[in-house]
């Protein structure tokens, strides 16, 4: 069962603010929002993550409207080394929630 | 400080064969997760590990697949026998708690197996 959905690829370039938007119509009151990115032959590697309005770190910041139905990643000035697969996650802190991936976002960056 | 181990890094076997991986995750780190990612898709978790007690198995193929958190810190995931469509990286994890506002995934490098 999906409880995400987002864009299967995003295009942009260097130097550009990027955003990507996951829906979860269905999120559950004790899900979080987690991110995360994946280079190839990697494992994915956490961005951000938050509960409702706005969070911000030193690499990304995540949008969360007041329904939480869906929410923004969005990354300043990327480069080419955003080039990426991006996950939006909801991860429920209880036993009886389920951790599920999306098939995340194909961002390319151009130069 | 040392992050998620995991071995072997490729594994190529024949189906009908037994395989086995290994992971070590972050001292301290309470909780421990397996997932499957097929290429072009997302991970998908296999089993979670709290402590050495299971969480939640419910995707794990148990005819096929079998995994162990002995002593509450490292695990082995096991595919006995193995199939064709079981081609795929398996990625250990490991978090610090499993439940909370800030429990982030710290993934290890994945095994890359190739089934013939």
């Amino acid at each position: 069962l999906a409880k995400t959905t987002q864009p299967i690829s995003m295009d942009s370039y260097e130097g550009q603010e990027v955003n990507i938007t996951c829906s979860h119509n269905n999120i559950a009151t004790n899900d979080y929002i987690t991110w995360y990115q994946q280079f190839p032959s990697q494992g994915p590697r956490f961005i951000i993550q938050g509960y409702k309005t706005k969070v911000t770190n030193e690499v990304a910041s995540l949008f969360i409207p007041a329904d939480r139905k869906s929410s923004t990643l969005s990354l300043p000035r990327v480069s080419l080394s955003d080039t990426a697969v991006y996950y939006c996650l909801l991860a429920g802190y209880s036993s009886a929630s389920k951790i599920i991936f999306g098939s995340g976002t194909r961002l390319s960056i151009r130069p | 400080e040392a992050g998620v181990a995991q071995s072997p890094r490729y594994k190529i076997i024949e189906k009908r064969q037994s395989v086995a991986f290994w992971c070590n995750p972050i001292s301290g780190h309470a909780t421990l997760y397996w997932y499957q990612q097929i290429l072009g898709q997302g991970p998908k978790l296999l089993i979670q590990f709290q402590n050495n007690g299971v969480v939640d198995d419910s995707q794990l193929p148990k005819d096929r697949f079998s995994a162990e958190r002995l002593k509450g810190v490292d695990s082995t995931l096991k595919i006995q026998p193995a199939k064709l469509e079981d081609s795929a990286v398996y990625l250990c994890a490991s978090s610090l708690a499993g439940f909370g506002e800030s429990d982030e995934q710290f993934f290890g490098p994945g095994t890359r197996l190739t089934v013939l």
